[in-house]
């Protein structure tokens, strides 16, 4: 079946430095949301990607989508404690349903 | 509107016993989609609704899962026989295109005894 895989599962920064977040897909996306998720909390969205090769920046964020719409990353340049919490990214895929990717929980050390 | 809402919000239950959760979306979202999600994992896909209409349930989704939207608004999610491995946290979110932006409610955290 489908699958979108995240790496790496856990990075630990301190603060000020820069933290990147890798999602890979076993198949070709329509799209790919990036979702961030406090702790006890639920997700919220933070952007769309939806063309081949498409980069967005909100800030600090920086998104990308693949050329092959197969991965995309997150880049956050110079951390801070409110960037904590664990970043999913959501392809859509086969049967127009997201699929979910694993996470990758940051924890700024201040 | 302040937002998808679910209730209850914390649900304890016994092995064997049936349960059932709701969710509000926001008003205007035709799509409600429901996931499942354990700690340290990602959202997993349950099943969608455009309208009143069930489009699309996962193959993870056994038959003592099932799920409503009888007037195309609020959406029920109701789980019968539950067994230990239910146990999890499932997620309502909406939208209001098929592709756009997710909007999800706090969850519902079912422990099942």
């Amino acid at each position: 079946g489908q699958q979108v895989m995240q790496i790496p599962q856990y990075q630990h920064v301190q603060e000020g430095e820069d933290f990147t977040t890798y999602c890979n897909s076993s198949t070709t996306l329509s799209n790919i949301q990036w979702y961030k998720q406090r702790p006890g909390g639920h997700p919220v969205f933070l952007i769309q990607l939806v063309k081949s090769g498409e980069v967005k920046k909100q800030k600090r964020l920086t998104f990308q989508f693949g050329e092959a719409k197969k991965n995309s990353s997150l880049h956050i340049t110079a951390t801070q404690t409110t960037d904590v919490g664990t970043y999913f990214c959501a392809g859509l895929g086969a049967g127009n349903q997201f699929y979910f990717g694993t996470g990758t929980s940051l924890t700024v050390i201040p | 509107d302040t937002g998808v809402s679910q209730n209850p919000r914390h649900k304890i239950t016994k092995r064997g016993q049936n349960v059932t959760f709701r969710c509000d979306p926001i008003s205007e979202h035709n799509r409600l989609y429901w996931y499942r999600q354990t700690l340290g994992q990602g959202p997993e896909f349950l099943t969608y609704f455009q309208n009143e209409a069930q489009l699309e349930k996962s193959r993870l989704l056994s038959d003592r899962f099932s799920a409503e939207r009888p007037k195309g608004s609020f959406s029920t999610l109701e789980i019968q026989r539950t067994e230990q491995g239910d146990s999890a946290m499932y997620l309502c979110a909406s939208s209001f295109s098929p592709r756009g932006e997710q909007f999800f409610g706090p969850g519902t955290r079912l422990t099942v005894l």
